[in-house]
């Protein structure tokens, strides 16, 4: 199985901070990668598929970059709002489909 | 819109069957792959399986031996059994819909403890 490494595992900003969250994948998985976002006790919710493609809804301040083995999501500016855990997952090939460990974004 | 809501009993005793049940509402489990997937303490998440109302169905080789899963098309609901639980089973457990290979929809989540 394709392993996601995440990183950092949490990370400390500020509202209108900009942010980057990797992953990198054990193997090439072309652009297979999705972002997901999740609060406490709500469900997830998908960001970014396809590497780069944002979901329907979703701030235009989300984006997602990379190709091969090495990914991120970036937050151009941190809303309130923001502050989640947020993970990935890989689907090269899949399933299994596997998924990062995740990021807690903190204030 | 379409929302997802998993239940089930919050306690298993080890080696027996984990049983629960997403209920979906908004809209048909027709015509989509659905997805369990848990998450155990402080681990990151891990796909088990989905199927479709047509039966095609693929499980995580980890969890293949001991896991069913099934669909209710008159209850619109999908169920996930995994037997001969243990300790390793303790996780929140999130049912989810699939478009295409990505999860565009997710339940809230159950907790589910293996304790006897």
């Amino acid at each position: 199985d394709t392993q996601m490494t995440q990183s950092p595992t949490s990370l400390s900003a500020s509202v209108g901070d900009r942010v980057i969250i990797s992953c990198r994948a054990s193997q090439d998985i072309t652009s297979a990668v999705a972002w997901y976002q999740q609060k406490p006790g709500k469900a997830p919710k998908l960001l970014v598929y396809a590497a780069s493609r944002l979901e329907s809804g979703v701030p235009s301040r989300f984006s997602g970059s990379g190709f091969g083995t090495d990914f991120t999501l970036s937050i151009s500016t941190l809303q309130p709002e923001d502050f989640a855990t947020y993970f990935c997952q890989q689907y090269h090939g899949a399933p299994p489909y596997t998924f990062g460990q995740g990021t807690k974004l903190e204030i | 819109q379409v929302q997802l809501q998993e239940s089930g009993p919050g306690l298993v005793k080890p080696s027996e069957t984990l049983s629960l049940i997403c209920s979906v509402s908004g809209g048909s489990i027709r015509n989509y792959f659905w997805s369990w997937i848990r998450q155990p303490p402080g681990k990151a998440l891990e796909w088990i399986g989905h199927m479709s109302t047509t039966g095609d169905s693929r499980y995580n080789p980890s969890f293949e031996s001991r896991v069913t899963l099934s669909a209710d098309t008159s209850k619109n609901q999908l169920s996930l059994g995994l037997r001969s639980v243990t300790a390793a089973d303790t996780a929140r457990y999130y049912c989810a819909r699939q478009e295409g290979d990505v999860f565009d929809i997710w339940g809230q989540g159950t907790d589910v403890t293996v304790s006897s």
